[in-house]
């Protein structure tokens, strides 16, 4: 069965340092998204990328982030210069164009931010 | 009030019950309301998808959607102790945005 694959797993960072998150969506969905969980908290939304452009953001997703697809197969989330509040599973998810609304997330990776 | 709300629980259960997980929301907007499932440090599974009001079934699981009331449910049928896991109602309006409950954890005793 397709499906999205995050690395890495689990990755432990000094606070102020870039982090990259990177991701495989599943190859023929065209809308990805970026959520976070929190330890002990909702899952909630980040962004959704569609056609090589932003679609959505939400507040979190401030000037810290952002998303890049910078080639056919990957979907990167990268964190600017981390917080000890950013420390989270962050999950990526995809979806295809008939049921966009159908998404498949990864199993998402874990950062942690000292 | 929340857009969604869920009780955390936990709900613990015997092996053969049946389960009952619900979540209601304010949101008129919703249109599209999904349950996942989610093992413990692991990412969401899609278990049911309903488009408006309505019931759809797929083997032990049943999803209601009654938008009037604004609740939604899961039933499971004949609970099995590898059903335990915490589930997430999620639900969007015409965007792709899904909006998430808090997540109830189940636990079937065997």
């Amino acid at each position: 069965e397709p499906e999205v694959t995050q690395t890495p797993s689990h990755q432990v960072t000094q606070m102020g340092q870039e982090v990259i998150l990177r991701c495989v969506p599943i190859s023929n969905h065209l809308y990805f998204y970026w959520y976070r969980q929190i330890l002990g908290q909702k899952v909630e939304f980040l962004v959704s990328f569609y056609n090589n452009e932003i679609s959505e953001k939400s507040e979190i997703f401030d000037d810290q982030f952002s998303v890049e697809r910078p080639d056919g197969s990957n979907f990167t989330l990268k964190i600017r210069s981390t917080k000890l509040e950013d420390s989270a599973m962050y999950f990526c998810a995809s979806s295809d164009a008939d049921a966009a609304n159908v998404l498949t997330f990864g199993a998402g990776s874990r950062l942690t931010v000292l | 009030q929340k857009e969604v709300e869920q009780d955390p629980g936990p709900l613990s259960v015997p092996e053969g019950a049946i389960v009952s997980l619900n979540c209601t929301y304010s949101n008129s907007a919703f249109q599209y309301f999904m349950w996942y499932r989610q093992y413990s440090r692991k990412g969401p599974e899609l278990l049911m998808y309903t488009y408006s009001s309505g019931n759809k079934e797929d083997g032990r699981f049943t999803a209601q959607v009654d938008k009037s009331s604004k609740y939604i449910s899961l039933f499971i049928r004949d609970s099995q102790p590898s059903d335990s896991a915490t589930y997430l109602c999620a639900m969007s309006a015409y965007g792709n945005k899904l909006v998430f409950g808090a997540g109830t954890i189940l636990r079937v005793k065997s």
